[in-house]
């Protein structure tokens, strides 16, 4: 079955960097678009992030745009976000999706999140 | 404040059939397909609908989407209390050239 597990989450100053990954199983990875998206408490999610199959096609929202980076590695069945300049309101629980592959951009399965806070 | 707008609550008594709306524009639900996922407390966000009224396998034929014009409905027929739960609509916004979750609807079970 499909499986993602984040990895990488914590207590980072404001200024700081934070590096999350997102290890894959249970599909063919390097098929898939894959995606980061975050939640704050009582808020709806936020795409953060997605990466095409082969990585040409990548997409950030203006308010991480310049400052995260997302990566993946179809060797190792991974998917990374390089997170940098973190404000307090990028505190959120951060989530790995998978992009469905007919699905019209919906991602079909989520991890169970990373925990991300940034305070001083 | 989210571009696509959703009621903050819902609410309904076992077997009855609730509605959840989600309007948007001409920019986002207006010109592309529609989602939703049901998110359940402590819990990661579960696929429930895809292209506007497109079940995902394992989903009950209980929940229904459907779209008309700028405006998306998830309705969910013979209610179960495990029903309760946060609904979000989300869909492709062409103006801001990405994708998009509406705020979330809170649907209690009475």
């Amino acid at each position: 079955q499909v499986q993602l597990v984040e990895s990488g989450g914590g207590l980072v100053k404001p200024g700081g960097s934070l590096r999350l990954s997102c290890a894959a199983s249970g599909f063919t990875f390097s098929d898939y678009y894959m995606s980061w998206i975050r939640q704050t408490p009582g808020k709806g999610p936020e795409w953060v992030s997605y990466i095409s199959s082969g990585g040409p096609i990548i997409y950030y929202p203006d308010s991480v745009k310049g400052r995260f980076t997302i990566s993946r590695d179809d060797a190792k069945n991974s998917l990374y976000l390089q997170m940098t300049s973190l404000r307090a309101e990028d505190t959120a629980v951060y989530y790995c999706a998978r992009v469905g592959l007919h699905t019209s951009m919906a991602p079909d399965y989520w991890g169970q999140g990373t925990l991300v806070t940034v305070s001083s | 404040q989210s571009v696509l707008t959703q009621p903050p609550s819902a609410s309904g008594t076992p077997g009855q059939r609730v509605t959840i709306s989600c309007s948007g524009s001409h920019s986002n639900i207006g010109s592309n397909t529609v989602s939703w996922y049901q998110q359940l407390p402590g819990a990661a966000p579960k696929f429930l609908m895809f292209s506007n009224d497109q079940r995902p396998s394992g989903v009950p034929d209980r929940f229904s989407g459907s779209k008309s014009g700028t405006s998306a409905s998830l309705a969910i027929s013979g209610l179960q209390s495990e029903d309760e739960a946060d609904y979000y609509c989300a869909t492709w916004d062409d103006s801001l050239k990405g994708p998009i979750f509406g705020g979330g609807t809170k649907l209690t079970v009475l």
